[in-house]
């Protein structure tokens, strides 16, 4: 299993402004995973974060709202852009399991609402 | 469109008796379906897996089943607990799209003593 920390755990943004939210793994994985989660939806993915290649996004979203680092193998970034209230969510980072990737363990999340 | 449909938003069950809930889905052949389980304010949390050739798989109070013919899951958990009172939500994966896990929106379950 893999330790997730994100950064920060919540957050109260005004519309029009960038959030960048981090995830540290505690062990080296090829692909990170970023999710959103609104109230009583379920989780979305956004993106498959691959170390040393661009970000690969679900249809839905985009790169210049959702831009996406991954400087290495323990570590990326999520920035929401030019925020509005539909924004409000949360947003979760994940690794897969080893090589199949089947199961998925989580971060704790970044609640964020965006006035 | 692929659609996962869970019995319901919220289901309340007395302590001691079996939780079972539901994972239906549409538009969609599985190689695996997941049940993880998500506190209020935290990640979802993997439970357990069972792959499109299984019937069934069990750990400690909880079993899955997984009918590929009916396109759904049962998710039991016996002997259930305060403890137990959570959002469980299952997961559709395919190997050939590793990547893209698909969640439904999850049930409510709670445990009253």
């Amino acid at each position: 299993s893999a330790v997730i920390s994100q950064k920060p755990s919540r957050d109260i943004c005004q519309r029009g402004t960038s959030l960048t939210i981090q995830c540290q793994v505690d062990s080296q994985v090829t692909m990170m995973f970023w999710y959103r989660q609104q109230p009583g939806q379920s989780l979305t993915l956004i993106a498959t974060a691959n170390q040393g290649s661009e970000a690969t996004y679900e249809s839905g979203f985009v790169i210049d709202k959702f831009p996406i680092s991954r400087p290495n193998l323990t570590f990326s970034t999520l920035t929401v852009s030019n925020m509005s209230p539909e924004d409000s969510s949360i947003y979760l980072c994940s690794v897969g399991d080893g090589t199949t990737q089947e199961t998925q363990y989580f971060g704790p999340g970044t609640r964020l609402l965006v006035l | 469109s692929q659609k996962i449909e869970q019995n319901s938003e919220a289901l309340n069950i007395q302590e001691g008796k079996t939780a079972t809930l539901t994972c239906n889905y549409t538009n969609y052949s599985p190689a695996y379906l997941q049940w993880y389980r998500q506190d209020p304010g935290r990640g979802p949390v993997f439970l357990l897996l069972i792959r499109e050739n299984e019937k069934e798989k069990r750990k400690e109070r909880l079993k899955v089943t997984f009918d590929t013919t009916l396109k759904q899951s049962l998710f039991h958990i016996t002997a259930s607990q305060p403890a137990d009172s959570a959002t469980y939500l299952c997961a559709l994966g395919q190997y050939s799209s590793a990547s893209k896990i698909i969640f439904g929106s999850g049930t409510r379950l709670s445990i009253r003593p």
